[in-house]
């Protein structure tokens, strides 16, 4: 069983609607998680980040956090062709170690 | 504020030969990590200094090393390259306010490809 896993995809969403990215982690005591976005041929930037267990809103972007399930996931809301990429979950293991989930990549369809 | 520059951007080796990749972070930031990515293993940790010293190491075998120098530049140098070792070396660089932020900001990277 890998640490983080994601759905790899590809999750096609239409333009407006909301994009729904999940992230399973298998370590109880992990504290930190995040979500960068890579653009093809780019390196991933960091877009969100959660430490408590609930929502954390940012502009279109929602994570959520559930510890007892150890589920982490990314709602984008109003989804747009530029949110067109591939979405990369990530769990601190210390300092700046992170593990990183396999991607999901998610096409918005005009 | 310029961003993580890497060089070189790409590289071709062949299979035995060494090759040696370098980073300089964005100004301020002491922390720099190595993230090595491939299709089939994404995104994988390499190491991590901070003010020099190696603070964290992924899971990688011996012939990955690393170092910092004291204006925050890094290098990593991989010998006895593998075919397995082909893949995109993303250094990334962190301002470190805390000690697990995970903030972390990514060059473009460097591509190798041993042949």
């Amino acid at each position: 069983q890998k640490e983080v896993e994601q759905n790899s995809g590809p999750l096609s969403v239409p333009e407006g609607a909301i994009a729904s990215l999940n992230c399973t982690y298998s370590d109880r005591g992990s504290q930190s998680f995040f979500w960068y976005r890579q653009y093809s041929g780019k390196s991933p930037e960091l877009i969100m980040f959660i430490y408590s267990n609930g929502d954390k809103e940012d502009g279109r972007f929602t994570a959520q956090l559930n510890k007892a399930s150890q589920y982490v996931s990314l709602l984008i809301r109003d989804s747009q062709p530029s949110d067109s990429a591939t979405y990369l979950c990530a769990v601190s293991k210390g300092a700046q170690k992170l593990v990183f989930g396999q991607g999901t990549r998610l096409t918005i369809n005009p | 504020k310029a961003g993580v520059t890497q060089t070189p951007r790409y590289l071709i080796k062949t299979r035995g030969q060494q090759v040696t990749l370098s980073c300089s972070p964005i100004s301020g930031h002491r922390s720099v990590s190595w993230y090595q990515q491939t299709p089939g293993q994404g995104l994988q940790f390499l190491f991590e200094y901070f003010s020099e010293t190696q603070r964290n190491k992924g899971n990688f075998p011996g012939r990955f090393s690393g170092r910092q120098f004291s204006n925050s530049r890094s290098e990593m140098n991989v010998s006895t390259l593998e075919l397995g070792d082909s893949a995109l070396y993303l250094c990334a660089s962190s301002p470190s306010r805390g000690s697990n932020t995970g903030e972390l900001f990514f060059g473009e990277g460097s591509r190798l490809t041993v042949l």
